[in-house]
């Protein structure tokens, strides 16, 4: 069954600071990745995805996010963490082709301190 | 091009009180999801339509949950008897489905429910 893994449940950066926040998932063949945001009080919003082609994708908001195959990870990075971006982000996977729904990581809260 | 629309935003009620959550997806979308996310947790899928017929409802509860969507446009969820646990925000998501696109959800800014 497919799965998404987010092992950390809380990260508090500081701003400025770089960031990482981890993903791996379970599938059984090349899925389709999100990474999605999501403000207090607000729905979810699309940072970036991958699908094919260039493993690293680029996104909104100065967000990057790298697929490796061998790993089963799709990381999500940003070079310099702003105080706006604290919230709650989520790694989904989906399928390539077919119509099955995302299924979503439990999600990683990001604390920006100055 | 306009969101996904929800309503109400918010919503409070006793246990065994009934509730409904209704949702208009973006235009041309044939694919509608209806998404559980508890407090700390990921959105959990409750149904998927495609068009006006379901496609996946393995984890809705049916016993007290309900979800239509008549004219393939907007939905409706219904909740007959709330319980305490189902206090938590009920996203809806649509896309272009029927093999269009990436599968890219887009989401609604969902409605919150408090069982008391």
């Amino acid at each position: 069954a497919q799965s998404v893994t987010q092992p950390d449940i809380h990260i508090t950066v500081s701003e400025g600071a770089s960031l990482e926040l981890r993903c791996n998932y379970s599938y059984g063949a090349t899925p389709y990745l999100f990474w999605y945001v999501q403000s207090p009080g607000q729905g979810l919003q699309l940072l970036l995805k991958y699908f094919s082609g260039d493993t690293l994708v680029q996104g909104i908001k100065g967000f990057e996010a790298e697929f490796k195959r061998s790993q089963s990870s799709f990381n999500l990075r940003k070079p310099s963490v702003h105080w706006s971006d604290a919230a709650e982000y989520f790694c989904a996977v989906g399928p390539t082709s077919g119509n099955t729904p995302l299924v979503f990581g439990k999600g990683t809260r990001l604390s920006v301190i100055a | 091009e306009a969101g996904v629309a929800q309503s109400p935003r918010y919503k409070i009620i006793e246990k065994r009180q009934s509730v409904a959550f209704w949702c208009n997806p973006i235009s041309g979308h044939a694919t509608l999801y209806w998404y559980q996310q508890i407090l700390g947790q990921g959105p959990k899928l409750l149904i998927q339509f495609q068009n006006n017929g379901v496609v996946d409802d393995s984890q809705l509860p049916k016993d007290r949950f309900s979800a239509e969507r008549l004219k393939g446009v907007d939905s409706t969820l219904k909740i007959q008897p709330a319980k305490l646990e189902d206090s938590a925000v009920y996203l809806c998501a649509s896309s272009l489905g029927g093999g269009r696109g990436t599968g890219e959800l887009f989401f609604g800014e969902g409605s919150r429910l408090t069982v008391l």
